[in-house]
């Protein structure tokens, strides 16, 4: 079974610009969440979806927005970058809301915003 | 909100030598969570627990839920070369909306061959 997928693996960006990044889940998961990752941070959560819907969102400004389509394909959107939202951007899928736990990270979107 | 402490931040050992990393809380957590990050890769599963007290093993893993619920550690024994990566600890909380699911910073471990 081929795990999540996530594309592109590398960006770079410029200040005030828009990125979408793209991520497959494992196939028959309908549970998509996405993070950010930082030297300084760490691993903080961004959001989750599950059947096209947002369920659970972190705390993280308007700017960063996703989505999830019918086939439980994800997008996650940022807006007018800003230097600090250079990070890599990790994917997680799950089968469902109840087992979580047993998520199943992509190998991320590395991105860099100049 | 909830601040998860990740000791030690790095790690330089010898092949062979036993490991050891914990994670402390201000705040109690429904399930402790151990991850590894190798280079250019997502997380790992590497053990969950769900139970204060509960000692989990994974080969040569190992790891326990505090009985506070307020800490967990992971034990690696006999390491090798290939346990190179970052280790992540992660408490959980609440379900539904309300889920929540704090990381450590990480432990960088580093295994000399």
């Amino acid at each position: 079974k081929a795990g999540v997928t996530q594309t592109p693996r590398y960006l770079i960006k410029t200040r005030g610009q828009q990125v979408t990044l793209s991520c497959s889940p494992i196939s028959g998961h309908r549970s998509v969440s996405w993070y950010q990752q930082t030297p300084g941070q760490g691993l903080q959560f961004l959001f989750e979806y599950f059947s096209e819907t947002q369920r659970n969102k972190g705390n993280f400004p308007g700017r960063f927005s996703g989505r999830q389509f019918s086939n439980s394909r994800s997008e996650m959107n940022v807006s007018t970058l800003e230097l600090g939202d250079s990070a890599l951007y990790l994917c997680a899928s799950s089968l469902d809301l109840e087992r979580r736990e047993t998520q199943y990270f992509g190998p991320g979107t590395r991105l860099l915003v100049l | 909100g909830q601040q998860l402490n990740q000791s030690p931040q790095s790690m330089f050992i010898q092949e062979g030598e036993d490991v050891s990393m914990n994670c402390t809380s201000s705040s109690i957590f429904n399930t402790w969570l151990w991850y590894k990050q190798d280079p250019g890769e997502g997380p790992v599963l590497l053990i969950a627990l769900y139970k204060a007290g509960e000692l989990t093993s994974n080969g040569r893993l190992t790891a326990q839920f505090g009985i506070t619920r307020k800490d967990s550690f992971l034990n690696i024994s006999a390491s090798i070369p290939s346990d190179v990566g970052i280790y992540f600890c992660a408490g959980q909380l609440g379900g539904g909306s309300n889920y929540k699911l704090t990381f450590g910073k990480g432990t960088l471990l580093t295994v000399n061959p």
